[in-house]
């Protein structure tokens, strides 16, 4: 699977759109681009994934450049709760279910 | 949310002691995974599960054992705890089938004195 990197922080004004960038430059062209996101204490939680095409579902839209080396989870309209680490994962779709977690992004949302 | 529960939710332990975690889940999925959580190590894969007594390692599995009699039970056994594997540890189940989203459980806090 290739490797991702992430910030190690951002912040976001709450009612503001949190932009999280992701680069994964050796990524391969059966690879899919996965967000997670885990909220202090609690089990990661999966957001969105997408191989090629942008995503948008009701918790995020994802955004993956042209090249696909690189892409942005978008959270349009932080709220406190989203305060987590979340996690940019790019692996293959297929075959044994295996999810590498890095040490992804902390996002403070602030009043 | 997934229906997945993690028992206990909480241990202290002594050193050399044997703890089992359970995870149980009633989604029917056939996937079944154990990962622990350590700071500055994110997530680590420990072992995982493909079917009822089908079971294979992960990354950090020494020290561990796992078993699955039926789908929706998947036990971790640390046979004689050490204090290196004091963690946080999480269960996570997944559907077979391109979309391969793990759903998680809330994870069972393990601290071994």
């Amino acid at each position: 699977d290739a490797k991702t990197t992430q910030p190690t922080s951002m912040d976001c004004a709450e009612g503001r759109a949190a932009n999280l960038p992701c680069n994964h430059s050796t990524i391969s062209g059966n690879e899919y681009v996965y967000w997670y996101r885990q909220i202090h204490s609690q089990g990661p939680q999966y957001i969105i994934h997408g191989l090629k095409n942008n995503e948008t579902n009701e918790m995020a839209s994802l955004i993956i450049t042209e090249d696909r080396k690189s892409s942005t989870l978008i959270l349009p309209h932080a709220t406190l709760r989203d305060t987590a680490v979340y996690y940019c994962i790019v692996r293959v779709a297929e075959g044994f279910q295996k999810l590498v977690f890095g040490t992804g992004t902390r996002l403070l949302v602030s009043p | 949310d997934a229906g997945i529960t993690q028992s206990p939710r909480h241990k202290v332990t002594e050193t050399g002691t044997p703890v089992t975690l359970r995870c149980h889940q009633t989604e029917n999925h056939r996937y079944m995974y154990w990962y622990r959580q350590d700071p500055g190590h994110g997530l680590r894969l420990i072992h995982y599960s493909y079917g009822v007594k089908d079971t294979d390692k992960g990354e950090v599995s020494d020290g561990y054992s796992v078993s699955r009699s039926k789908t929706e039970d998947f036990l971790l056994t640390l046979e004689s705890a050490t204090s290196s594997q004091t963690s946080v540890y999480f269960c996570a189940i997944s559907e077979s089938g391109p979309l391969n989203e793990q759903f998680f459980g809330p994870g069972t806090r393990l601290t071994v004195l």
